[in-house]
């Protein structure tokens, strides 16, 4: 089983800061099998970015992903109010399909 | 793009089934993944299982011995039960797409919260 390691557990921001997300998996995800995922409170998670880089549809361009291997992230390049949310990364590369614990972006 | 919406009892008792159905509007059911994933009360998500082309199922090996999902295409649903329920099933369950087998969870349903309680 692959096992995603999110870092920071919680990240304090304010709005129109940058925010550097980190997800480290327990070994190697074979073709960019790595998806983001946003989910705010009392709501479904949302699909952000899928091929560890590719941005869903609708998605604004101040989120991208980047990283291979092991190695992933999940930046916001300038946030804005609705962005602060919990984000989950997830790989598809292996069977159990697995989610990271999620990082808390909060205002602060 | 297909909507999801998850029905079924949000109460269950320890011991017995829990049953869901999510059904699939604006898109046809076959030829795509459809899967459950669970988060119970202030936790993260757990994948559970999911079927592809209405037939091939993959399970989460923490959950196999106890997880069927199946589909019914006349009715564009997709269903999952879960045996011997316990508290620790409390969640809120979501059904999802994927592409294939090989592919992100887009779209979601809203999510239904079932409660393992006596």
């Amino acid at each position: 089983e692959i096992v995603l390691t999110q870092s920071p557990g919680t990240l304090s921001l304010s709005p129109g800061e940058r925010a550097t997300l980190s997800c480290r998996a327990s070994q190697g995800i074979r073709n960019t099998y790595l998806a983001w995922y946003q989910q705010k409170p009392g709501q479904a998670p949302r699909l952000l970015i899928h091929g560890a880089s590719s941005r869903a549809t609708g998605i604004p361009d101040r989120f991208s992903g980047g990283g291979s291997g092991t190695d992933f992230t999940l930046t916001i390049s300038r946030l804005e109010p609705e962005d602060f949310a919990v984000y989950y990364c997830q790989q598809y590369d292996n069977s159990p399909l697995t989610f990271g614990g999620g990082t808390k972006v909060e205002i602060k | 793009q297909e909507q999801l919406q998850e029905s079924g009892p949000g109460l269950v008792k320890p011991s017995e089934t829990l049953s869901l159905t999510c059904t699939v509007s604006g898109g046809s059911i076959r030829n795509f993944c459809w899967s459950w994933i669970r988060q119970p009360p202030g936790k993260g998500l757990e994948w559970v299982g999911y079927i592809c082309d209405s037939e091939s199922t993959n399970y989460n090996p923490s959950l196999k011995s106890r997880v069927t999902i199946s589909v019914d295409t006349s009715k564009n649903q997709f269903s999952l039960r879960l045996n011997s329920v316990t508290a620790a099933d409390t969640a809120v369950y979501y059904c999802a797409r994927r592409r294939s087998m090989m592919s992100s969870f887009d779209p979601w349903g809203q999510g239904t919260l079932v409660t393992v309680s006596s």
